[in-house]
């Protein structure tokens, strides 16, 4: 059963726009949660993180936003550029200090 | 800054033969871990070592082992290998003992079984 789940496969978004990630989680012991970004043949990139006290991150472009009572979390990509085209993890930090992982959502920003 | 390092960067292997990955973590960073990607999934965990000890161990076969040295570097090393361990393996380093989770990728290893 997955603790971590990203229900949108795919996201097509233009150029400019607002790009929402939705990740939803099920266990309520989670107090940390991060999201990568990864391009192909690459290893995932750190982007953002949010520490369960707190409901709200921001840093440039990018902005996760955190509701506990319903287990989800969204990231908010303003203005979206081609260049962020990517496949976008959501994780939450696990009880061994491991990372707990989403299947992913592809991300295409259309010129 | 260099940053995490792993290599070979592709392998092909045969099934019931034995594998070795390595993985040099990001300067100041005593942590690494392991996962697992296959295609349409998340990474799985599968190792975490501070200080050259076992921290943490995801759900995986005693055929996965690892280790780390007291430079921090670290193998994973895989036994009698399987079709379905056809994967890309993630290293990634971290700091311990503060309030940062981070943990940062290398490039990952290929590993196709065959």
């Amino acid at each position: 059963d997955q603790q971590v789940k990203q229900n949108s496969p795919s996201l097509s978004v233009q150029e400019g726009r607002i790009s929402i990630l939705n990740c939803d989680y099920t266990n309520s012991m989670f107090d940390y949660f991060l999201w990568y970004k990864k391009y192909p043949a690459e290893g995932p990139t750190f982007l953002i993180s949010i520490s369960s006290i707190k409901d709200k991150n921001e840093d440039g472009r990018f902005t996760v936003f955190l509701n506990k009572s319903a287990k989800h979390l969204s990231l908010h990509i303003v203005p979206s550029q081609p260049g962020d085209s990517a496949v976008y993890f959501c994780a939450a930090k696990g009880s061994q200090g491991n990372l707990i992982f989403g299947k992913g959502t592809k991300l295409s920003v259309k010129p | 800054d260099a940053g995490v390092t792993q290599s070979p960067t592709h392998l092909i292997k045969t099934r019931g033969q034995h594998v070795t990955l390595r993985c040099s973590p990001i300067s100041g960073h005593k942590s690494v871990s392991w996962y697992q990607q296959v295609l349409g999934q998340g990474p799985q965990f599968i190792f975490q070592y501070y200080e050259k000890e076992e921290r943490g161990r995801g759900n995986f076969p005693d055929r996965f082992s690892a280790r780390q040295f007291p430079n921090y570097s670290s193998e994973l090393n895989v036994n009698a290998l399987l079709l379905g361990d056809s994967a890309l393996y993630l290293c990634a380093s971290s700091l311990i003992g503060t309030s940062i989770y981070e943990q940062y990728f290398g490039p990952g290893t290929r590993l196709t079984v065959t």
